[in-house]
């Protein structure tokens, strides 16, 4: 089974400042990796595929990169409602693993 | 527009069963592969069960749980039999974006199951 581990687990940010999460595998996915947001009491939307396409909808604000096993997400410009919880997962390999996931907070 | 809709949860003693149900609607089920995704209270989230051109379980739910859909009812299951209390979450049922990425595209609001005696 492929672990993902996100870092760091709560991160404390400023509005309209940049925000930059982490997700490890651990063995390499290639691309194969997807964002997703979630917001309390709300299903989980899926921002990046392909560890660097957006999804339909999403703004540009919302950017991907990486690939093998290091990945990264970056949030140019936080805005209010982009205070969430975010989780990366990895579809290289049965089973499907999410990461434990890293909750963006207002500082 | 699409919208999947999920039901059949509860409050369920251990050893029992439950079938949740899955109604899409916007799209055809058939032309699309799905997923079922658990989160237990506070917790992340857990990939439970796939079925496309062929079904996948996670371990910890394998010979237990079964998905399965009727494609003339547009609506997708989960059949979850011997259930235990590490089973309580709300399960969510989420629609594959393309097929060879398993990026889920939609999801359902989720709909809680609870296990306790």
């Amino acid at each position: 089974e492929i672990m993902m581990t996100q870092s760091p687990a709560t991160l404390s940010v400023s509005p309209g400042e940049r925000a930059t999460l982490s997700c490890r595998a651990s063995q390499s996915i290639k691309n194969n990796l997807a964002w997703y947001q979630q917001k309390p009491g709300q299903a989980p939307r899926l921002l990046i595929y392909g560890a660097s396409t957006r999804a339909t909808g999403i703004p540009a604000t919302f950017s991907g990169s990486g690939s093998g096993a290091e990945f990264t997400l970056t949030i140019s410009s936080l805005q209010s409602e982009d205070f969430a919880v975010y989780y990366c997962q990895q579809y290289s390999n049965w089973p499907l693993t999410f990461g434990g996931g890293t909750k963006v907070e207002i500082k | 527009q699409v919208q999947l809709v999920e039901s059949g949860g509860g409050v369920v003693q251990p050893g029992k069963s439950l079938r949740l149900s899955c109604a899409a609607s916007g799209f055809t089920l058939s032309n699309y592969y799905m997923h079922w995704v658990r989160q237990a209270p506070g917790k992340g989230l857990e990939w439970v069960a796939y079925d496309g051109s062929n079904k996948y379980y996670a371990d910890s739910v394998k010979g237990r749980f079964t998905i399965s859909r009727d494609n003339a009812k547009n609506t997708l299951y989960l059949q979850m039999d011997s259930l235990r209390p590490e089973d309580t979450a709300v399960y969510y049922c989420a629609r594959v974006l393309v097929p060879g990425t398993h990026a889920m595209d939609y999801w359902g609001q989720g709909t809680l199951v609870a296990v306790s005696s």
